[in-house]
């Protein structure tokens, strides 16, 4: 049973740019968060979407978006890449009313 | 607004000296307590599970505590690969059920 998957897991790029990154949720699981965490730090809420439609929003500002697809995949977007977004970026799923959340392994985005 | 509080920050032990981490939290009606480990750039892999105050349970050398306040996280005669970060997060009930994290403790056991 595969838990969830995130790609790509190492990425580098440069202040200004942009970038999308992946998940693929737990099966069996239809609601997917993303969280940030920077080095030091426990993760931080970004946006929780379930049903394709953003439910949930952390304090974070409109450069960073996200899309849900109907097989539950997920995206977060993140425009004008500042030094500061550099982080872990984890993706988690569960059900909608389910209990704890399912951890992928991240993706490391690095901001040069 | 919910509130998780890890103490201590770090944490350096000798294998096989038993110590325990402390998860103090503020929350309008505690739906669940979750604790997790961490290994160095990889994602929170789940431990355990707790709901209500009284409640306890066991993984191999760790186990967990819940009080009205607080949670518990007790290693008995730890061993060098419980080395990591364990976190901490708590799910409110009537709301988003969105868990809020603590920033965890670092644990480094010494052989």
């Amino acid at each position: 049973d595969a838990g969830v998957t995130q790609s790509p897991t190492h990425l580098i790029k440069t202040r200004g740019q942009q970038v999308t990154l992946r998940c693929s949720p737990k099966s069996g699981h239809d609601t997917v968060s993303w969280y940030q965490q920077a080095l030091g730090q426990g993760p931080q809420f970004i946006f929780q979407y379930y049903e394709e439609e953003e439910r949930q929003r952390g304090n974070f500002p409109d450069r960073f978006s996200g899309h849900q697809f109907p097989n539950y995949s997920s995206e977060l977007n993140v425009n004008a890449l500042l030094l500061g977004d550099s982080a872990l970026y984890l993706c988690a799923s569960s059900r909608m009313e389910g209990y704890g959340y399912t951890f992928g392994s991240g993706t490391r985005l690095t901001v040069v | 607004e919910d509130q998780v509080t890890q103490s201590p920050e770090a944490l350096r032990l000798q294998e096989g000296e038993s110590s325990s981490l402390n998860c103090s939290y503020t929350v309008s009606g505690l739906r669940g307590l979750f604790w997790y480990r961490q290994d160095p750039g990889k994602g929170p892999e789940f431990l355990f599970t707790l709901y209500s105050a009284g409640e306890e349970k066991e993984k191999e050398r760790l186990k967990a505590t819940l009080t009205k306040k607080e949670s518990f996280l007790h290693i008995t005669a730890p061993k060098p690969e419980d080395s990591a970060t364990y976190l901490c997060a708590v799910q409110a009930r009537g709301g988003s059920y969105i868990p809020t994290f603590g920033r965890g403790t670092s644990l480094i056991v010494h052989p």
